[in-house]
């Protein structure tokens, strides 16, 4: 079964900073990684997924098979970006568009 | 506007008594889903449906109970089997099961026990 493990409940930085979300994952087949992200009093929202292999509002995420991970970075943390992180899998072959959650990470981005 | 919209945003249940979450959506997609979101642990799910009239459980389906008898509203009940329900609950959508499309999410329902 696939399980995703975000290491840190909270995770708290000064406005410039760098921040890297750990997100780590098992499962045995060709995984589908995304990041959703939860601002405050919004809806949880898809942030990327690495099969864009885009840059969202700064932040990136390489998929690294030989770690199993999907680390979440951004250079320079701004405060907007404080919010709650959840890191999400997709497995192929199942019955479609199940995702898997991790636990989440709070970011706080202080001034 | 199109989107999901999840009613009441605050919920009261008293003990022995089943309560239902409200999910509709707009948005045309063949497959809805249940979650529910307690801190530090993520989202888990409680059901799905592919198709109107069909749903399948997730990975914590006691105690709960859906329909599908429209393709635009997948009720949740949380019934008085749930023993400990208190939680936020989330549900989603996406264009179909085979999709892999994002899921869009509603703004939830924040579950309490009286």
């Amino acid at each position: 079964a696939q399980r995703v493990t975000q290491p840190e409940k909270l995770l708290s930085v000064f406005k410039g900073a760098p921040v890297e979300l750990k997100c780590n994952y098992s499962y045995s087949g060709s995984p589908e990684l995304f990041w959703y992200v939860q601002y405050s009093r919004q809806r949880l929202q898809l942030l990327l997924r690495h099969i864009s292999r885009e840059s969202i509002k700064g932040f990136t995420a390489d998929l690294n098979k030989g770690e199993t991970s999907f680390h979440l970075k951004k250079p320079f943390a701004q405060e907007e970006d404080s919010a709650m992180y959840y890191c999400a899998l997709r497995s192929d072959g199942n019955a479609g568009n199940m995702l898997t959650f991790g636990g989440g990470t709070r970011l706080m981005v202080k001034p | 506007d199109g989107g999901i919209t999840q009613s009441p945003k605050y919920l009261f249940r008293k003990e022995g008594q089943n309560v239902t979450l409200s999910c509709e959506q707009n948005l045309n997609h063949d497959a809805m889903y249940w979650y529910r979101q307690d801190p530090g642990q993520g989202l888990r799910l409680i059901y799905y449906s592919q198709i109107v009239n069909d749903f399948q459980k997730g990975d914590i389906a006691e105690g709960y109970s859906v329909s599908r008898e429209k393709k635009e509203s997948f009720p949740l009940t949380v019934t008085s089997a749930q023993k400990n329900p208190t939680a936020f609950y989330l549900c989603a959508s996406s264009i179909n099961i085979q999709s892999n499309q994002p899921q869009h999410f509603g703004d939830g329902t924040r579950l309490s026990i009286l």
